[in-house]
């Protein structure tokens, strides 16, 4: 089975603070990377991604770090802020050679609450 | 639309009975997934539709779980005599096409809860 592990599972930083989230897969064949950002009530959209032949991508106040030769990927949140306050997921992308269907599988999820 | 669309955004059943959860994709998206997300679990994949090809059906966690996509577009996700562990939010997600990852649209979902 192929997993994403995610941590921290809940996360709480000041205002004007850096979060940081932290993802480790086991698969070398992934080939994508999203995270995605939920509120309440709502559907996960995707926030930022990186492909494995990049070590960094940012975009705004958010930044993927990528380590292929670890398997590891984290998402920094700089200068947070309370609206941010949301569950963020990482997640990967596969092709199964089976169904040759495309899929995300994602990580857990961290309760991101930032507080004034 | 201008979004995903899935109806109803709360269903609450009692144990045994059957339901179904229906999907809207964007207009012209041709692919769509259903997933769902358990308290603390993350999303778990269930099924994938692409255009007219035979869906990906090795996420469904039993054969009381089915799903069909008519003429491209609404989908709907079937549970059979439901049981509490069935109780979660369903989620459903369109993209342009196969491998358009980066395009995943997800509705807002169906929270079944299941008495």
């Amino acid at each position: 089975q192929q997993q994403v592990k995610q941590s921290p599972q809940s996360l709480i930083v000041q205002k004007g603070g850096i979060s940081i989230i932290n993802c480790a897969y086991e698969n070398t064949a992934f080939d994508y990377f999203p995270w995605y950002q939920q509120f309440p009530g709502k559907g996960p959209a995707l926030l930022i991604a990186i492909r494995p032949d990049v070590s960094e991508k940012k975009e705004g106040r958010f930044t993927i770090s990528f380590n292929k030769s670890a398997k590891q990927f984290s998402l920094h949140i700089m200068d947070s802020q309370p609206g941010d306050s949301a569950t963020y997921f990482c997640a990967a992308h596969s092709v199964y050679s089976g169904a040759g269907s495309y899929q995300l599988t994602f990580g857990k999820g961290t309760k991101l609450s930032v507080i004034p | 639309g201008a979004g995903v669309s899935q109806s109803p955004s709360n269903k609450v059943t009692e144990k045994g009975k059957d339901v179904e959860l229906r999907c809207d994709p964007i207009s012209g998206h041709t692919a769509l997934y259903w997933y769902r997300q358990s308290l603390g679990q993350g999303l778990e994949f269930l099924i994938y539709f692409q255009g007219n090809s035979a869906p990906d059906k090795s996420g469904l966690p039993s054969d009381r779980f089915s799903a069909e996509r008519t003429g491209g577009s609404v989908s709907t996700l079937t549970i059979q005599r439901t049981q509490q562990e069935d109780s979660a939010v369903y989620l459903c997600a369109s993209s342009l096409g196969a491998g358009d990852v980066g395009g995943y649209t997800f509705g807002s979902g169906t929270r079944l809860t299941v008495v």
